[in-house]
């Protein structure tokens, strides 16, 4: 079954404590993205990348790390977890990650299930 | 950067057409309008997305107004299980073209019995 799998899906940590949450898909997609969804703020892009080893930073870098060594993975690093950083996070896959004149249907987005983050 | 403004909330009757309005006054030529609905908490899910012409799948119809200006999705046949928020985006250009959703408050729609 295609899809974008993360892990883990509920994590409860502290101030400081470094942790990682993992995002893979196995639909062979170029384009990755992480989201924090918050009450109120809606989803927002935290990065995002266009292929392996290339990332660049979404709206809200702030505090979070990622890697793309691998096509299928995207990890989200969070080096010193902040209570701010409380948040349901997203991560999100697309075949292709489109310039102007892209092809209907390479962005569609699949999303993972989310992985609920709170840090004390 | 093309936006797009929709309602906060609608209500529709079970069995009824749901129609979801969406305002995208700035798009571009170019640029795809795309529907996302996410249902309580879970990961959003795709439901269609077209640039000019109408388009219809399994799971729905988008009506884009020939000015592109507006669109609408219809859930034909609504049922409890379409109660989500449903978000428009309009698909921004980013750093070397790559593609930038941005999804807004989008409207949270709720199939009443």
């Amino acid at each position: 079954e295609a899809q974008v799998t993360q892990n883990p899906r509920y994590l409860i940590t502290v101030t400081g404590k470094k942790l990682t949450v993992t995002c893979s898909q196995n639909m062979n997609h170029e384009y990755m993205s992480w989201y924090r969804q918050d009450p109120g703020l809606g989803l927002r892009q935290i990065y995002y990348s266009m292929n392996v080893e290339v990332t660049d930073k979404g709206d809200v870098p702030e505090g979070y790390k990622v890697s793309r060594k691998e096509k299928r993975n995207f990890p989200l690093i969070l080096e010193s977890p902040s209570p701010n950083q409380t948040s349901l996070y997203f991560c999100a896959s697309s075949l292709w990650y489109g310039g102007p004149q892209s092809v209907s249907g390479a962005n569609v987005l699949t999303f993972g299930a989310g992985s609920r983050l709170t840090v004390l | 950067d093309a936006k797009t403004t929709q309602p906060t909330s609608m209500d529709c009757a079970e069995g009824r057409a749901a129609n979801l309005p969406c305002n995208h006054s700035t798009i571009s030529g170019n640029e795809y309008v795309y529907w996302y609905r996410q249902i309580h908490s879970q990961g959003p899910q795709y439901i269609i997305h077209g640039l000019k012409n109408n388009e219809t799948n399994e799971m729905a119809s988008l009506i884009i107004t020939e000015d592109r200006k507006s669109s609408t999705l219809i859930l034909p046949h609504a049922t409890l299980r379409d109660t989500a928020v449903y978000y428009c985006i309009v698909r921004v250009a980013g750093i070397q073209g790559a593609q930038k959703l941005v999804f807004g408050q989008g409207t949270r729609l709720t199939i009443n019995p």
